[in-house]
């Protein structure tokens, strides 16, 4: 399995953008990158996910590198509700339907 | 819609008795899978299914049993609970077509 490395933490001020970067270096041409979010005491929750180019969804946007090589997460607006950790995921769509929670990068809010 | 359903939210063990932590989606799903997360670390997995009476091991499947009899639920068992199978444990599920994984809320468990 692909793997992912993430900061351990990252701090932002509210209402500023906040872009959280992963790189997955051994990534294959089939590896969807995915991108979850862990508020404190509650599962992970989806939030954006792509394969080559750029997306924007209502949460956030993800910026693919070229090469695939490297993918940032964009918060536009840092809230003190996005204080979480965020994860980085790569998933085969090759069939091992394996999602592999790497340790995150816990992001820090300050009002 | 209730989700994705675990049971129960905590329990507390002593070394060497079982337990079955129980999943149950309302959503028709095909997949489900089983995590755990200690303290201050990111999520393991553990089995998943992809599809009723169908298991797999997933990166820490040592001293735990999996079933998914029926596709909405996954029952995950310990036979001889540890301390160091304390943990939060987490499900989720996913529509096949989907790349969506639903969790659920979790289950504390300690092993005395």
């Amino acid at each position: 399995d692909a793997k992912t490395t993430q900061p351990n933490s990252m701090e932002s001020n509210e209402e500023e953008p906040v872009h959280l970067p992963c790189n997955h270096s051994t990534i294959s041409g089939t590896d969807y990158i995915h991108w979850y979010r862990q508020l404190p005491s509650q599962g992970p929750e989806y939030v954006i996910h792509g394969l080559t180019s750029n997306v924007n969804n209502r949460m956030a946007s993800l910026a693919i590198a070229e090469d695939r090589k490297s993918s940032t997460l964009i918060l536009h607006r840092a809230t003190l509700r996005d204080a979480a950790v965020y994860y980085c995921i790569l998933r085969d769509t090759s069939g091992t339907y394996k999602y592999i929670f790497g340790t995150g990068t816990r992001l820090k809010v300050l009002a | 819609n209730a989700g994705v359903t675990q049971t129960p939210k905590f329990r507390v063990l002593k070394t060497g008795q079982s337990m079955t932590l129980l999943c149950a989606q309302d959503m028709n799903h095909e997949y489900m899978y089983w995590y755990r997360q200690d303290p201050g670390m990111g999520l393991r997995l553990i089995h998943y299914s992809v599809g009723e009476g169908t298991t797999a091991k997933g990166e820490v499947p040592d001293g735990y049993n999996v079933s998914r009899l029926k596709k909405q639920n996954f029952l995950l068992g310990l036979e001889s609970a540890a301390p160091s199978q304390t943990s939060v444990y987490f499900c989720a599920s996913r529509k096949g077509e989907s790349t969506e994984l639903f969790f659920g809320s979790g289950t504390q468990l300690s092993v005395l």
